[in-house]
């Protein structure tokens, strides 16, 4: 089962920021939180990631909590084309572990 | 393009018909995921590949399915005697050993008649 917890849908209005809320109450120290989108009929694509310091990147910025039991990804100036399917996901960096787990993530819905 | 490619893109078959799936990775990286997909759920894991030896395999990955990396490069997926159960989107993934950011293709979607 995922390790994370994700609201089933949101709705943003066109031009103002998107804040996607996460929950991995359970994290460990190693895991990282990983975020990925995937638009409709396509494969998921890669966003950002973060341990426990806030990250940015082109795409959105990663807010991690201090006890690192929650997280919020923002897309600062959401468009059309931002409508998609968000998952949150926490694994361990390097190691054998192989596979990503993804949950049902957060439809985002982004309205003109 | 260097990112990960699948092929085909779409595929329909009857059921009981064997069915195989090609993934390129982006062309440095040495990690190779295979998933599945069905309508309106995440993706689940089905198997990797660290080079060419296969490192993990879901219990979803029943003996009716076989991937295979023989060089360490492209990977195929098979699927014998295909059920309609077996209709999903196939989505393959690569990384590179060390940075596990995965990559995805745009995936395989496949219709079992």
């Amino acid at each position: 089962d995922a390790k994370t917890t994700q609201p089933t849908s949101m709705d943003c209005a066109e031009g103002r920021a998107a804040n996607l809320p996460c929950n991995h109450s359970t994290i460990s120290g190693n895991e990282y939180v990983y975020w990925y989108r995937q638009i409709h009929s396509q494969g998921p694509q890669y966003i950002i990631h973060g341990l426990k310091n806030n990250e940015t990147n082109e795409m959105a910025s990663l807010i991690i909590t201090e006890d690192r039991k929650s997280s919020t990804l923002i897309l600062p100036h959401a468009t059309l084309r931002d409508t998609a399917v968000y998952y949150c996901i926490v694994r361990v960096s390097g190691g054998s572990q192989g596979n990503l787990i993804f949950g049902k993530g957060t439809k985002l819905s982004v309205k003109p | 393009d260097t990112g990960v490619s699948q092929d085909p893109r779409h595929k329909i078959t009857k059921r009981g018909q064997n069915v195989t799936f090609r993934c390129d990775p982006i062309s440095e990286h040495n990690r190779l995921y295979w998933y599945r997909q069905t309508l309106g759920q995440g993706p689940e894991f089905l198997t990797y590949f660290q080079n060419e030896a296969q490192l993990e395999k879901s219990r979803l990955l029943s003996d009716r399915f076989s991937a295979e990396r023989p060089k360490g490069s492209f990977s195929t997926l098979e699927i014998q005697r295909t059920e309609q159960g077996d209709s999903a989107m196939y989505l393959c993934a690569s990384s590179l050993a060390g940075h596990e950011t995965q990559y995805f293709g745009p995936g395989t979607r496949l219709l079992v008649l």
